[in-house]
């Protein structure tokens, strides 16, 4: 049962150019999502959130857009940096248990 | 900054042998949560903790398993008769409300 889809397993950009991770989602419920970004053998790192209420949220080089009617949202990351190299999984969560629901994750690769 | 600590950061155990894995999460959060990943899936919830009680656990989340606050600073998982498939990174997370922080994981190998 996914409820929180990431369609594209990799993403390959260069250096300076925009990233651009989608998420999609079928549960009507969620009300928060949020975006964790992983490397290799450390635990998720929380990067930026949006509220069902808003349809977009900016944070420095990060951008969360929501599109509710179209239950997708998108994390851009411009301009990308070879740090920014990691798996990056989108999360929703509905109510007041705050229980995160996963995406598979997108490897971004930014070469230099 | 604060941060959620987790031990040991590798365990290997004989399958039916019980496990605990032991956290520490962020000291003024009020939610804790468990979380595991299997090599090459996504990460999965198991339970979440508020208030010294089981808020919501997932269908993964059997008899096998349990977890506790035994102090005001630790949360920990116990796994009663590992078995090969409960091989995978173990994290714990805390929160104040929707923003989890997670630790570096625990890696469990059954074999």
């Amino acid at each position: 049962d996914q409820q929180v889809k990431q369609n594209s397993p990799s993403l390959s950009v260069q250096e300076g150019r925009i990233s651009i991770l989608n998420c999609d989602y079928t549960n009507s419920m969620f009300d928060y999502f949020l975006w964790y970004k992983k490397y290799p053998a450390e635990g998720p790192t929380f990067l930026i959130s949006i509220s069902s209420i808003k349809d977009k949220n900016e944070d420095g080089r990060f951008t969360v857009f929501l599109n509710k009617s179209a239950k997708h949202l998108s994390l851009h990351i411009v301009p990308s940096q070879p740090g920014d190299s990691a798996v990056y999984f989108c999360a929703a969560t509905r109510g007041s248990n705050y229980k995160l629901t996963f995406g598979k994750g997108t490897l971004l690769t930014v070469n230099p | 900054e604060p941060e959620v600590t987790q031990t040991p950061s590798h365990q290997v155990t004989q399958m039916g042998q019980e496990v605990i894995l032991r956290c520490v999460p962020i000291s003024n959060h009020l939610y804790f949560y468990w979380y595991r990943q299997i090599l090459g899936q996504k990460v999965e919830f198991l339970v979440s903790f508020y208030n010294n009680e089981i808020s919501e656990k997932s269908e993964i989340f059997d008899d096998q398993f349990s977890v506790e606050r035994p102090d005001g600073s630790n949360f920990t998982l116990k796994i009663r008769s590992t078995k090969l498939e409960d091989s995978a990174m173990y994290f714990c997370a805390s929160s104040l409300d929707t923003e989890a922080f997670f630790g570096q994981g625990t890696r469990l190998t059954v074999v």
